[in-house]
């Protein structure tokens, strides 16, 4: 299957600093990416959709401001969170799709907020 | 609104068979998948079904019944590498939605 990478895997931050995530799609040109969140025990709840080249879409109840995503190239997205908290802290995970249904996703970054 | 049901918890004995369901309301629908995570990772792709029957990938399949918003995971011939964490997606109009997921445990 399609390989799928993000970085880091793990960050630590203090409080009020901002943490970027990147998702890059190793062998093939993702033409959509997902940003997803799963705190511990719980399902995946999807945050934003982004199509390259175009603004991303937010679930309801997501901040826009706080969660900065650029889907610039075919094969890279960035998840931007901004002044985190530590309620912020959780697992982000991207996927990426190309031509077919099936999303492929990235390992996940565990973040932790201090 | 949109909802997908899945049971919390299933076990099952190595060897054994095991079947997860997956009932769903959407507004729209395009397929539904399953996925498999492993406590500390990131979910894996098992299958996809778009119509309706029965979709076979060696030791798991998974059928849908489009007329009555349902679907099953079929795990043969457990190990118990396969305890893990399986969830029900579903695409439907607007986005994909995920199921809370089941937790699978094998026992020896």
């Amino acid at each position: 299957g399609a390989v799928v990478s993000q970085h880091p895997s793990r960050v630590i931050c203090k409080s009020g600093t901002s943490v970027k995530i990147e998702c890059r799609s190793l062998d093939f040109q993702a033409t959509t990416m997902f940003w997803y969140r799963q705190f511990p025990k719980q399902s995946l709840m999807l945050m934003a959709t982004s199509n390259e080249g175009s603004k991303a879409t937010y679930e309801q109840g997501v901040e826009k401001d706080k969660f900065l995503i650029n889907h610039a190239s075919l094969t890279l997205s960035t998840l931007t969170v901004t002044s985190a908290h530590p309620e912020d802290s959780s697992f982000y995970i991207c996927s990426a799709s190309g031509q077919g249904n099936e999303q492929f996703f990235g390992p996940g970054t565990r973040l932790t907020v201090l | 609104g949109q909802s997908l049901e899945q049971p919390s918890e299933v076990t099952a004995v190595e060897g054994a068979i095991v079947q997860i369901n997956c009932t769903y309301q959407t507004s729209g629908f395009y397929g539904l998948s399953w996925y498999q995570q492993h406590d500390g990772g990131a979910p894996t792709f098992l299958s996809y079904n778009a119509l309706d029957g029965l979709e076979e990938t060696g030791r798991f399949s998974s059928f849908l019944s489009r007329s009555d918003s349902y679907g099953y995971l079929l795990l043969q011939e457990l190990q118990m590498k396969d305890s893990a964490s399986y969830f029900c997606a579903v695409r439907g109009d607007d986005k994909i939605i995920f199921g809370k997921g089941t937790r699978l445990h094998i026992l020896p």
